[in-house]
């Protein structure tokens, strides 16, 4: 198990309405990236934070959005909810101080937008 | 651009048989090399990964894969499945420099037959 933790476990949301999910990285670890799982799907690189800027996006829209904060834990905004946003969130740290080590996962946020 | 392909989305096998599954991975640079595991409603959990050195890498629960640059492949195998390996795998791909940003394929379902 990581010390990777993601709250809430699970969330509904209503189409355009905006949502906020939590991620604490693992002690010592100072990048933390989020991922996007659809159903079926592999994970999508949305974005990664290192020293509280966004460093690197991939192909999302600017409706998805982040922080950092100065403890290394995250946060995702998603504003205006599309039903294709319905997905498992992942979010993962790791230490650019060690830059051959991998990413710890947490168990992930399930989104579901009706 | 990375890119991961892994093939056979679904791959079966008896209890005790070989397990096989294949990525190939398309990188403009030398790239690390990870095989995560999946399991129900659960986040990623690293399996192995290659950085550097031996291209022959261990993981845990027995799974093993083989780097060949000249096939630009990282196969992962294990000589006997056990049932607890049922499970998804996904093959990563991961820049040495820059964002430390996962490509992940689409994934290997694995079913294990008794």
């Amino acid at each position: 198990e990581t010390g990777v933790t993601q709250s809430p476990t699970h969330l509904i949301k209503t189409r355009g309405q905006q949502v906020t999910l939590r991620c604490s990285s693992q002690s010592g670890h100072n990048t933390v990236s989020w991922y996007q799982q659809a159903l079926g799907q592999g994970p999508q690189f949305i974005f990664q934070y290192y020293r509280e800027e966004e460093n690197g996006r991939g192909n999302f829209p600017p409706r998805f959005s982040g922080l950092q904060f100065p403890n290394y834990s995250s946060e995702l905004n998603v504003n205006a909810l599309e039903l294709d946003d319905s997905a498992l969130y992942l979010c993962a740290s790791s230490s650019t101080d060690s830059p051959n080590t991998e990413a710890f996962f947490g168990q992930g946020t399930r989104l579901t937008v009706v | 651009a990375q890119s991961v392909t892994q093939l056979g989305s679904h791959v079966s096998v008896s209890e005790g048989a070989l397990v096989l599954l294949r990525c190939n991975y398309s990188s403009s640079v030398p790239p690390y090399l990870f095989w995560y595991v999946q399991y129900p409603n659960q986040g990623l959990q690293l399996l192995l990964k290659y950085t550097t050195g031996a291209t022959l890498v261990k993981g845990i629960n027995g799974f093993e894969a083989e780097f060949k640059k000249s096939e630009t492949s990282f196969h992962l195998t294990k000589p006997s499945a056990h049932m607890s390996d049922a499970a998804e795998y996904f093959c990563a791909v991961r820049s040495i420099q820059g964002a430390q940003k996962l490509v992940f394929g689409q994934g290997t379902r694995l079913t294990i037959n008794p």
